[in-house]
């Protein structure tokens, strides 16, 4: 199937870490990717990781890949209320398609 | 600025009627998206064109028809309009050339059909 999924509702203290979990089906997924939706606005690609990777960090975010679970992991450290969003992990499938696959997104609420 | 913007933001409309909501990239990138996002924010592909030329169709109504007049721009038509299209709908677009296949979207389209 094409399901990727994710677990619905995150909270967390400000300063404290955050990790977003995902999993997803295709073990032949090429690039796994993290989006941030904020209110209103539109999606932006976060970070991203390729399949031959397990792990990859830039700034305050972490990207752990267990490709034998098919298990994509996001940790934030030091989550900011800037961090508030709807979190998005996708999956690019290695087909001649330029189709991306969304899991049901992870929305992040940080308490000051 | 260079960006994906779609007109209009906000759409209300009747059911039954027919409208459209345009999409235009500056990134100079050949693949252009449509996604549907429903109130739970699950969020789903529609269409994909790439050089002005259909390359993914999801399962979707006939009512709804893009159309590319070039590279830079995807506009979605939707015919007949039902209660069940209420959603954000968004573009997005990507260079199909480089194997990351970033995709930026644009800001979305609410339509609220009553």
């Amino acid at each position: 199937g094409e399901d990727v999924e994710q677990s619905l509702f995150l909270s967390v203290r400000e300063g404290d870490s955050s990790v977003i979990n995902c999993t997803y089906t295709d073990s032949s997924s090429t690039y796994l990717y993290w989006y941030k939706q904020e209110p209103g606005a539109g999606l932006q690609l976060l970070t991203y990781i390729f399949s031959n990777m397990d792990m990859k960090q830039d700034q305050r975010l972490t990207v752990l890949l267990n490709k034998k679970d098919k298990h994509l992991s996001l940790r934030i450290a030091d989550t900011q209320t800037g961090d508030s969003a709807i979190y998005f992990c996708a999956e690019k499938k290695m087909d001649s398609s330029y189709k991306l696959i969304f899991g049901s997104g992870t929305r992040l609420l940080v308490r000051p | 600025d260079t960006a994906v913007s779609q007109t209009p933001k906000y759409l209300v409309t009747q059911m039954g009627n027919d409208k459209s909501i345009k999409c235009e990239q500056n990134l100079g990138h050949d693949t252009m998206y449509w996604y549907k996002q429903d109130s739970k924010k699950f969020l789903k592909i529609m269409f994909s064109y790439n050089n002005k030329e259909l390359i993914i169709n999801e399962t979707v109504p006939n009512r709804f028809s893009p159309k590319s007049p070039d590279k830079a721009h995807l506009n979605l038509h939707i015919n007949s309009l039902e209660l069940g299209d209420s959603a954000v709908y968004f573009c997005a677009s990507s260079q199909a050339e480089m194997s990351l296949y970033e995709q930026y979207f644009g800001p979305g389209t609410r339509l609220t059909v009553t």
